[in-house]
């Protein structure tokens, strides 16, 4: 599986948008890339994955690039709520036997 | 939907007894259950993938005779701590493949295991 390189840390202030980007250079046609999210003291909660279109759900949007060397998560309108460490995966496609390795994250505060 | 439960939550034993934990997907059907064991600020660390019906499938470096694995149906895996040790001390997570939006991961909340 390609790695991903995130940044260690960001802020975003309550109500902007926060921007977490990732590095995948090495990944192949048939991976996926998956962002997860851990709040403190709790399991990983899903949060969006795509090929190579950018994808929306009602949490977040993902835009990955034309190459796919490299994507972004956005999270419109950021809440306290959304403080977390934020990880992006490359992994097989969805239903593969793909595993998920995690890498450090990138540990998001929301400030007021 | 996709719902993944983890039972205990949390767990206190003595050194050298056996602690099972027990991940379960509550509304769909996992083929496929993964473990991980997470220590305090690092990263989540894959330990073994679980096939229903079929032997678990180890990391390199994680013990199987230490860590049994057990999916004996399509909602319920087990991750037994066998003559656990103050060094087991960790944060361990299942997830299960399956539900929506397309066979995608999702993570159980988690089982705190301290050793004395």
């Amino acid at each position: 599986d390609a790695k991903t390189t995130q940044p260690p840390s960001m802020d975003c202030a309550e109500g902007r948008a926060a921007n977490l980007p990732c590095n995948h250079s090495t990944i192949s046609g048939n991976e996926y890339v998956y962002w997860y999210r851990q709040i403190h003291s709790q399991g990983p909660q899903y949060i969006i994955h795509g090929l190579k279109n950018n994808e929306t759900n009602e949490m977040a949007s993902l835009i990955i690039t034309e190459d796919r060397k490299s994507s972004t998560l956005i999270l419109p309108h950021a809440t306290l709520r959304d403080t977390a460490v934020y990880y992006c995966i490359v992994s097989g496609r969805p239903g593969n036997t793909g595993k998920l390795i995690f890498g450090q994250g990138t540990t998001l505060q929301v400030k007021p | 939907g996709a719902v993944v439960s983890q039972h205990p939550s949390r767990v206190i034993c003595k050194s050298g007894t056996s602690v099972k934990i027990e991940c379960r997907s509550l509304d769909f059907q996992a083929t496929t259950m993964f473990w991980y064991r997470q220590f305090p600020k690092q990263s989540l660390m894959l330990m073994a993938t679980s096939n229903e019906g079929s032997k678990a499938t180890y990391e390199q470096g994680v013990e199987k005779d230490k860590f049994l694995i057990n999916h004996a149906s399509l909602t319920l895996s087990t991750l037994t701590v066998t003559s656990a040790h103050p060094e087991d001390s960790s944060f361990y997570i299942c997830s299960a493949r399956g539900g929506f939006p397309t066979d995608t991961q999702y993570f159980g909340p988690g089982t705190r295991l301290t050793v004395l």
